[in-house]
């Protein structure tokens, strides 16, 4: 199985709302990632985890909150988003190591829309 | 910033004819990965090339690597309607993943 599966596909949240995006492998991979994509823009890092521990967090804005409560789950939860959040958000798997990390493989993604 | 620029931005071929594409990164890395993208979903792994190889074969891909440069191109020969799509480079320096900001190809029939 080399799926990388998210959830849900489309959201549509307000701003005041809390939601989650998940994620989910089954390979067998230790490191996992979130990305945010805007239209016509690359991926851009937002945080890895690496055996389950949060090894990069990018800057990101305390309203993402990443959470891997094991190996094979990724979550992402949002909180009093703004407009500008509207993103396509790519989680993604690899083998993982404490050196070079090596081919990831993505989910088909979660498109976010913030009213 | 490590991101990785490519050139051209867009490109259009005819099916059959080959496509290259190049991106330039700023830093060291420990490799670099090509990844294409259909519109709105997620990236597919196409090709791996570590900081110590030059040129890399996968099927109708070749890819190569110019450390001293810090620049990589991917050809795709013989393109298909199929191959249309984004394609972007990947930097891998530890931890750290950074796409560059891509090409856009279309294949015309």
């Amino acid at each position: 199985d080399t799926e990388v599966t998210q959830t849900p596909k489309h959201l549509v949240m307000g701003m005041t709302n809390k939601k989650s995006l998940k994620c989910e492998q089954h390979m067998g991979h230790r490191a996992m990632y979130w990305y945010k994509q805007k239209a016509k823009k690359p991926p851009e890092l937002m945080f890895v985890y690496s055996y389950e521990k949060l090894s990069i967090n990018e800057s990101v804005p305390s309203r993402f909150s990443p959470e891997c409560p094991n190996s094979s789950l990724l979550n992402l939860h949002l909180h009093a988003l703004q407009p500008e959040d509207s993103a396509l958000y790519l989680c993604a798997s690899s083998q993982g190591s404490s050196g070079s990390f090596n081919t990831q493989y993505f989910g088909p993604g979660t498109r976010l829309t913030v009213l | 910033s490590q991101q990785g620029e490519e050139d051209p931005q867009a490109l259009s071929i005819q099916e059959g004819e080959n496509a290259t594409m190049n991106c330039s990164y700023k830093t060291s890395i420990n490799n670099l990965q090509w990844y294409r993208q259909n519109s709105g979903r997620g990236l597919v792994h196409l090709i791996l090339i570590r900081s110590n190889e030059r040129e890399k074969h996968s099927g109708r891909l070749r890819v190569t690597l110019d450390t001293s440069k810090k620049s990589s191109s991917l050809l795709i020969t013989a393109s298909r309607a199929a191959d249309t799509a984004s394609y972007f480079c990947a930097t891998v320096l530890y931890q750290k993943v950074t796409f560059g900001t891509g090409t856009k190809l279309q294949v015309i029939p």
